[in-house]
Order: structure tokens, then sequence, then C-alpha cells
């Protein structure tokens, strides 16, 4: 089985700061990671996922994030916050293993707080 | 190209009612999957459907609950006599037939049992 622990539920920076947020998988096989954004009473965007080769994936909106397998770790950055980032974050697993990236395991997400 | 249409997106029932959810994927998207979100906690798989056959039901509640995506039509998540516990936000996803693509998410219906 697959499990995503997100660390921090509640993340609050300045704009400009250096966004952080955490993510630790737990999975049987090579993982397939995906960070999500969630607005308020809107579905779920993607941001940007990482599956095989390069370990640092760069997203929409200026977000990267970094596989690293010896952590078991895909933290998502951003180096400079900016108000529209304020929002909820999912981290998620596929339980692909080949199949389909749509199965996803999520975490518990991340509400990040952007103050002026 | 619409994305993933789901309606109603608000949709208040009383206990001991039926509710019918449904998703319309994006076009030539042929996998359909939802997903659960009580209040507080992420997003829980339930169902991961494809056209006329359920491929994994492996999140669903063994009783109330059950999904179709027929050939033609959206995918109907069904929820018999609802309950207070049924309140939550229950979200579609679809993808296309090819391996190794990611789901796309629509903006999800909230139900509400009152």
């Amino acid at each position: 089985a697959q499990s995503v622990t997100q660390l921090g539920s509640h993340v609050s920076v300045s704009e400009g700061a250096l966004v952080l947020l955490r993510c630790n998988y737990s999975s049987s096989v090579p993982p397939y990671l995906f960070w999500y954004v969630q607005y308020p009473n809107q579905g779920l965007q993607l941001l940007l996922k990482y599956t095989t080769g390069a370990t640092l994936v760069k997203g929409i909106n200026g977000f990267e994030a970094e596989f690293k397998k010896s952590e078991t770790s895909f933290h998502l950055t951003k180096p400079s916050a900016h108000m529209s980032d304020a929002a909820e974050y999912f981290c998620a697993v596929s339980d692909a293993g080949g199949t389909s990236y749509g199965k996803l395991t999520f975490g518990q997400g991340t509400i990040l707080t952007v103050h002026p | 190209n619409a994305g993933v249409m789901q309606n109603p997106r608000h949709l208040v029932r009383r206990r001991g009612q039926e509710a019918r959810l449904r998703c319309s994927p994006m076009k030539g998207h042929s996998h359909v999957y939802w997903y659960r979100q009580l209040p507080e906690e992420g997003l829980k798989f339930m169902v991961y459907l494809q056209k006329e056959n359920i491929i994994d039901e492996s999140g669903m509640p063994k009783e109330r609950f059950s999904a179709e995506f027929p050939k033609e039509g959206p995918s109907i998540l069904r929820i018999q006599q609802v309950v207070r516990g049924d309140s939550a936000a229950y979200f579609c996803a679809s993808s296309p037939p090819s391996m190794n693509t990611e789901a796309f998410f629509g903006q999800g219906t909230r139900l509400t049992v009152v």
C-alpha cells in the first residue's frame, strides 16, 4: 500500500518569501508523484509531476519539486510567494505501476496563507 | 476543449433520499475516477471506470454506493438512502486511453445531507 504524509497542515509565509511545502511518501514500487493545487470551491489543478528522469521537476506558476529517493520526499518549493498562491496544496502518489496515473493516494493537504 | 464537467455543483438531499452525481469526462477521455473529500481531509479514491466497465472499486463503500460509466452519456455516482456522513465534496477526474497520462479533475459536487 502507498501513503503520503504532508508535514504541516497550515503554512504561512510573507509575500516574496520562499515557499516550502513538505511531502513524504511510502511506496513499494517506484512512485509517480504529483502536486495539485485547489482554490476554494474549485477542483484540483496539476502543478507538476514526477514520473521518471530528471529528479528536479518544474511546474506551473514558478513551482518546482525535487524527488529524493533516499529521503522518500517530494517537497514543493517556490522562491518567491505571491498573494495568488494562497490555496490548498495536495501531494499525491500514483498507484499506477504502469497502468494509469488517475488512481491517486493523496496527502491530507497543506493550506498556504500568504501575508502582504 | 471543455474540461471535466460535473453537475450539479451543489446538491442538497434529505436523509434517506438518493443522490445522483454526474461526470462528463473531457473529450477523448475514456477513463473516469471518482474521489470523495470529507471536511478537513484529503481526497480519497473511490472507483475507477472505463466505458461500460468497473476497473477498480476498492475505495467504494460496500453498501448504498454504486457507479457506472455507460457507453453513451456521463458517468454516474449514485448514493442510495443518504446519511449525514455522506456530506462531502465528490470529485471526478478523467484521463485518455493512453497509458501514463495524468488525470484532469472537475470542479466537484458538494453534497449536503440534511
